[in-house]
């Protein structure tokens, strides 16, 4: 069983829609994280949140906002995506805000498709 | 810039027999973390072993074992008594206040 949740698993917009990656963990960690994986290759970093605030912007675009609403939910908006958008994103988790001491624990990923 | 090198993009094995897959990584600091995921078709990526810089001792867990040569700046995972399960890909990385991962490699398990 995972302990990082997301939802929904699977994804399907269009360029116009609005839409929105939801993570919950109850493992009190206290950073949060956002990647992107197309297939076969490794995960890509977007956004670290440390202690529910924005720690680490990996030059994403503006179209993907992310939202930290507590310590244990991380929202990722999604609005205009590209057709190369289309990915699986993985949220993740780990014990320390700087991550460099906690191994990440991720959740099963959402898998984005957009048209 | 910390970098993970895994240059098997692909490796295959039979069911009970041992597999190595191999890792190097380039960093100019002294205490860090690697860990080796793995991430099945069903997608989630998992911790198979995490291995602290500072210590000496090889890290396992089970059926699984890693080489780490610390001044070489290598960090191999062997799989002993391969099973079917084990197919995935597999994922080195590399912990310093950011995880950097490798390129990945996909192990197939033959029966």
């Amino acid at each position: 069983d995972t302990e990082v949740t997301q939802t929904p698993k699977h994804l399907v917009m269009g360029m116009t829609n609005k839409k929105s990656l939801k993570c919950e963990q109850h493992m009190g960690h206290r950073a949060m994280y956002w990647y992107k994986q197309k297939a076969k290759k490794p995960p890509e970093l977007m956004f670290v949140y440390s202690y529910e605030k924005l720690s680490i912007n990996e030059s994403v675009p503006s179209r993907f906002s992310p939202e930290c609403p507590n310590s244990s939910l991380l929202n990722l908006h999604l609005h205009a995506l590209q057709p190369e958008d289309s990915a699986l994103y993985l949220c993740a988790s780990s014990s320390s805000g700087t991550g460099y001491t906690g191994e990440l624990f991720f959740g099963e990923g959402s898998r984005l498709t957009v048209l | 810039a910390q970098t993970v090198t895994q240059s098997q993009p692909e490796m295959s094995v039979q069911e009970a027999e041992t597999v190595t897959l191999s890792c190097t990584y380039d960093t100019s600091e002294s205490d860090y973390y690697l860990f080796w995921y793995k991430q099945p078709p069903s997608r989630q990526m998992i911790l198979v072993i995490r291995q602290e810089a500072y210590k000496q001792q090889n890290a396992t867990e089970n059926r699984f074992s890693v080489n780490f040569q610390k001044a070489a700046k290598s960090f191999s995972l062997k799989i002993s008594d391969s099973q079917l399960g084990d197919a995935a890909m597999y994922f080195c990385a590399y912990l310093y206040g950011k995880l950097t991962f490798g390129q990945g490699t996909i192990l197939t398990v033959h029966p």
